[in-house]
C-alpha cells in the first residue's frame, strides 16, 4: 500500500509565476490536509478537503492561495502570483476518516513534502 | 485558540541513554488528541506516538513513551536507549475531537551523540 504522494519533490518558480503542488493521499483515503511548514518552523494547518468539498480552509491565505481535490485525480495546491515569502515546504497528509469516527481513523498519514523556493 | 508550546529547540543526548522532551499546550476543551511527530532529515513526517485526552493510562510505543498530565497541560516525550537513528526534530501537536487542523509546536532538535 504506497503511502501519501506528493509531486513535485522539489519546484523552483520565479516571483509572479503560478506554482501547482499535487498530492495523492493513500489508497481508500478520502480525507486530505495541507500544512505549510517555514523554516525551523512547525507545520501550520492550511486546508482540509475531502472529494469535490472544501471543508475547512481556515488556514489559508484569502489571496493567491486556492485548493481543490476532484472527484478523480490527485489533491492541487494551487499558488498564483508567487512572492519570496511563499517558499516554504508544504506538506500533504490524508486520513481515511473524519476525525472521531473510530478508532485510528483519525491519524494523519503525511506525504514527503513539496519544498517550494522562489526566486 | 489552542496552542502548542514546545519549550526547548535543541537537545542533545547519548547513545543509549534516556531523554525527555517537554510539550505544553493550551486549550478549553475536555476531548481532544495529542500527538508526537519526528522529521528526520529526510522530511518526512512519521507519527511516533498518539494519546487520547479522555484515556488515563499513558501512551507507550516500544522505546518511546509519554507523560501526560491533563490537568497540568503537559505531554512530554520520553525515548529509552537513545539510538542515532532517533536524530530528528520532534514535533508535539495537538487537535480537538472532531476538528481538523493540527496545531503544532515550533519544535525540539534531538540529537543522539554516539
Amino acid at each position: 500500500n504506497a503511502g501519501v504522494m506528493q509531486n513535485p519533490r522539489h519546484l523552483v518558480r520565479r516571483r509572479g509565476q503560478e506554482a501547482r503542488l499535487r498530492c495523492s493521499p493513500m489508497k481508500g483515503h478520502s480525507h486530505v490536509y495541507w500544512y505549510r511548514q517555514l523554516p525551523e518552523e512547525g507545520l501550520k494547518f492550511m486546508v482540509y478537503l475531502q472529494k469535490e468539498n472544501i471543508i475547512d480552509e481556515s488556514g489559508m491565505p484569502k489571496e493567491r492561495f486556492s485548493a481543490e481535490f476532484p472527484k478523480e485525480g490527485p489533491s492541487i495546491l494551487r499558488i498564483q502570483q508567487v512572492v519570496r515569502g511563499d517558499s516554504a515546504a508544504y506538506f500533504c497528509a490524508s486520513s481515511p476518516l473524519a476525525y472521531g469516527s473510530g478508532t485510528g481513523s483519525y491519524e494523519q498519514y503525511f506525504g514527503p513534502g513539496t519544498r517550494l523556493t522562489v526566486t | 485558540a489552542q496552542t502548542v508550546t514546545q519549550s526547548q529547540p535543541e537537545m542533545s543526548v547519548q547513545e543509549a541513554e534516556t531523554v525527555t522532551l517537554s510539550c505544553t499546550y493550551d486549550t478549553s476543551e475536555n476531548n481532544y488528541y495529542l500527538f508526537w511527530y519526528k522529521q528526520p532529515p529526510s522530511r518526512q513526517m512519521i507519527l511516533v506516538i498518539r494519546q487520547e485526552a479522555y484515556k488515563q493510562q499513558n501512551a507507550t510505543e516500544n522505546r518511546f513513551s509519554v507523560n501526560f498530565q491533563k490537568a497540568a497541560k503537559s505531554f512530554s516525550l520520553k525515548i529509552s536507549d537513545s539510538q542515532l537513528g532517533d536524530t530528528a526534530m520532534y514535533f508535539c501537536a495537538f487537535m480537538k475531537q472532531n476538528n481538523n487542523d493540527m496545531r503544532f509546536g515550533a519544535g525540539t532538535r534531538l540529537t543522539v551523540k554516539p
